[in-house]
């Protein structure tokens, strides 16, 4: 079973951020968070992962919480493209299964 | 780089037919795994692979079988095709276990 907990959709306004939670209370202290996203029916791609410091590239922010049991995938300025399933995974280095939930489904609004 | 590889795009089979969905990445990416989404669903890991000659199940592996006698492939088989396999079919791979994983495109397939 998926260790983490993400609201079926949301919305958000086009060129605001977009700030999409996980909630991963059982998370434990060698997993890391990883966050994918589909858009309509493409294979997922990989947005950003961290393990308890905020993580920044070119596509995102991740901020996870201290006690990190939640996290937020925020993209800063949303356009209509970053329309897309948003997947957050938890997992340990170590573990060989990559395991999906059902993501949140992000409308960007014109 | 054509990252991974998936064939066929799309397929239709009847109820009973075997066929194998291939997966080649030329990454020399030691990692590989398949997973299937139906229509509104995530995707459920079907098999997985950390390297050649190793393979292991995953959430959902009955009736499928999978090999890994190359480090680029990694085919999917359908034994005996059922209508509840009708689903979209990823393949991905990583460098690493640990490394983000690349997706391919899919493979769409209905089973009548």
């Amino acid at each position: 079973d998926a260790k983490t907990t993400q609201p079926p959709s949301m919305d958000c306004a086009e060129g605001r951020a977009a700030n999409l939670p996980c909630n991963h209370s059982t998370i434990s202290g060698n997993e890391y968070v990883y966050w994918y996203r589909q858009i309509h029916s493409q294979g997922p791609q990989y947005i950003i992962h961290g393990l308890k410091n905020n993580e920044t590239n070119e596509m995102a922010s991740l901020i996870i919480t201290e006690d990190r049991k939640s996290s937020t995938l925020i993209l800063p300025h949303a356009t209509l493209r970053d329309t897309a399933v948003y997947y957050c995974i938890v997992r340990a280095n170590r573990d060989d299964k990559i395991i999906f939930g059902k993501g949140t489904r992000l409308h960007i609004l014109p | 780089n054509a990252g991974v590889t998936q064939t066929p795009k799309f397929q239709v089979l009847k109820t009973g037919q075997s066929m194998t969905l291939q997966c080649a990445q030329d990454m020399n990416h030691e990692y590989m795994s398949w997973y299937r989404q139906d229509p509104g669903m995530g995707l459920r890991l079907i098999h997985y692979s950390v390297g050649a000659g190793i393979t292991d199940q995953g959430e959902v592996p009955n009736g499928y079988n999978v090999s890994r006698s190359t480090t680029e492939d990694f085919p999917l088989r359908l034994l005996s095709a059922a209508p509840s396999q009708t689903s979209v079919y990823f393949c991905a791979s990583s460098y690493r276990v640990r490394q983000p994983q690349h997706f391919g495109d899919g493979t769409r397939l209905s089973i009548l």
